[in-house]
């Protein structure tokens, strides 16, 4: 049972036009949300997260909104670069005793030049 | 300079022996995890830990074992049991809700 789920596994966008990588969650409980890239044989690395009591959150070129009624969030890159091309991985987690994050299964996201 | 080291960073394994993947941080976290990554797939937990000389079994944890018998380690012993170890193998360690992860080891069964 995926609790967190990325139904695209792979997304292509042009060089300077906007990516948007979208999770979708079944778990209610979960209330923390993080994004992570990750380049091929190197761990992930933290990119952007929001938690449950916002719906919008920016950080230069990146942008996580959340639809708690819709269990939804996604990830805009405006405007999209060639290094932005990497896996990225939804995540979520949930208050309690030990903050593991469920992951969803990852978009790999290709900026062609 | 603070971080989470993972070694080695290529193993090769027979089928049947036991195999021992280190992971060392230093930014003075609690928790420590344990991922493992196949194509296709997202990151499964395997073990995670919230404090020395304890910790939890995650959704895999079949054919694994763990020790955290410092808070800086947390190695990772892939047993016989486990039936299809072949994967990339990550460590990462938390404070609050953010997991900082190492730079993976990547485990082949030869």
């Amino acid at each position: 049972d995926q609790q967190v789920k990325q139904n695209s596994p792979s997304l292509s966008v042009q060089e300077g036009r906007i990516s948007i990588l979208n999770c979708d969650y079944t778990n209610s409980m979960f209330d923390y949300f993080l994004w992570y890239k990750k380049y091929p044989a190197e761990g992930p690395t933290f990119l952007i997260s929001i938690s449950s009591i916002k719906d919008k959150n920016e950080d230069g070129r990146f942008t996580v909104f959340l639809n708690k009624s819709a269990k939804h969030l996604s990830l805009h890159i405006v405007p999209s670069q060639p290094g932005d091309s990497a896996v990225y991985f939804c995540a979520a987690s949930r208050a309690g005793s030990a903050r593991q994050l469920t992951f969803g299964s990852g978009t790999q996201l290709t900026v062609l030049p | 300079d603070g971080g989470i080291t993972q070694s080695p960073k290529y193993l090769f394994r027979k089928e049947g022996q036991n195999v021992t993947l280190s992971c060392e941080q230093n930014l003075n976290h609690d928790a420590m995890y344990w991922y493992r990554q196949d194509p296709g797939q997202g990151l499964r937990l395997i073990y995670y830990s919230q404090i020395v000389n304890d910790f939890q079994k995650g959704d895999i944890a079949e054919g694994y074992s763990v020790s955290r018998e410092k808070k800086e380690s947390f190695p990772l012993t892939v047993t016989s049991a486990q039936k299809n170890p072949t994967a990339f193998y990550l460590c990462a360690s938390s404070i609050e809700s953010e997991a900082f992860f190492g730079q993976g080891t990547r485990l082949t069964v030869v």
